[in-house]
């Protein structure tokens, strides 16, 4: 089975600072990981995905992630925070070649203090 | 651009009401699903469906069913609504290719009293 852990509910960070939000994972084979971003009363939005091939993968919005096998992580990170970003991150993973089914971190809530 | 509506933002229902959610997305995807979002856990996913006509349970399907009678419609039904199902719902629909990439429609906010 599937599963994605996102250790921190909340993250807290000032503006024009870096931010990183955390994600482990576990699948059987080789995955397909995903980042989506909520804001408040709206749906998943997606942000960035790995498939394969290089391990930082650059997303929507000046995010990017890193995808480390070794230690089944893919943390989503920017160099430059702003305010904008405080939101609801969502990180997901489904097993390449398997059946469509995503599966959700718990969610990490990013505030970005001005 | 994909794109994926839901019938209502917000509802309210009372207890015993039979409940019916609607989804439709405009792109031709096969592949549809509803999921429930609370607060520290995450999306649940409840029901898919890869066809129409098709469906199969996710992990917390109790309480609830589904209809796909035209491909670019799939619906939830509370057949007995609960205070236990105030959540926010979420539809996706799923690319055909791989990786599978979902896209969301802007949830239903469900308040059962």
């Amino acid at each position: 089975a599937q599963s994605v852990a996102q250790p921190e509910d909340q993250v807290n960070v000032a503006e024009g600072n870096p931010l990183t939000v955390k994600c482990t994972y576990s699948v059987s084979g080789n995955p397909y990981l995903f980042w989506y971003v909520q804001y408040p009363n709206r749906g998943l939005q997606f942000l960035l995905k790995y498939i394969t091939g290089d391990n930082l993968v650059k997303g929507s919005y000046g995010f990017e992630a890193e995808f480390n096998k070794s230690q089944t992580s893919f943390h989503l990170k920017k160099p430059s925070a702003l305010v904008s970003d405080s939101a609801l991150y969502f990180c997901a993973v489904s097993e390449s070649g398997s059946a469509r089914q995503l599966t959700f971190g718990s969610g990490t809530q990013l505030t970005v203090l001005p | 651009d994909v794109k994926v509506t839901q019938s209502s933002r917000y509802l309210v229902k009372r207890t015993g009401e039979k409940v019916f959610l609607e989804c439709v997305q405009d792109m031709d995807h096969e592949n549809m699903f509803w999921y429930r979002q609370d607060p520290g856990l995450g999306l649940r996913l409840i029901y898919f469906s890869y066809d129409v006509k098709m469906k199969e349970k996710g992990d917390i399907p109790e309480g609830y069913s589904v209809s796909r009678e035209k491909k670019e419609r799939f619906s939830l039904i509370l057949e007995s609504a609960s205070t236990n199902q105030t959540s926010m719902y979420l539809c996706a629909s799923i690319e055909r290719e791989a990786p599978y990439e979902q896209y969301f429609g802007p949830g239903t906010r469900l308040t059962v009293t």
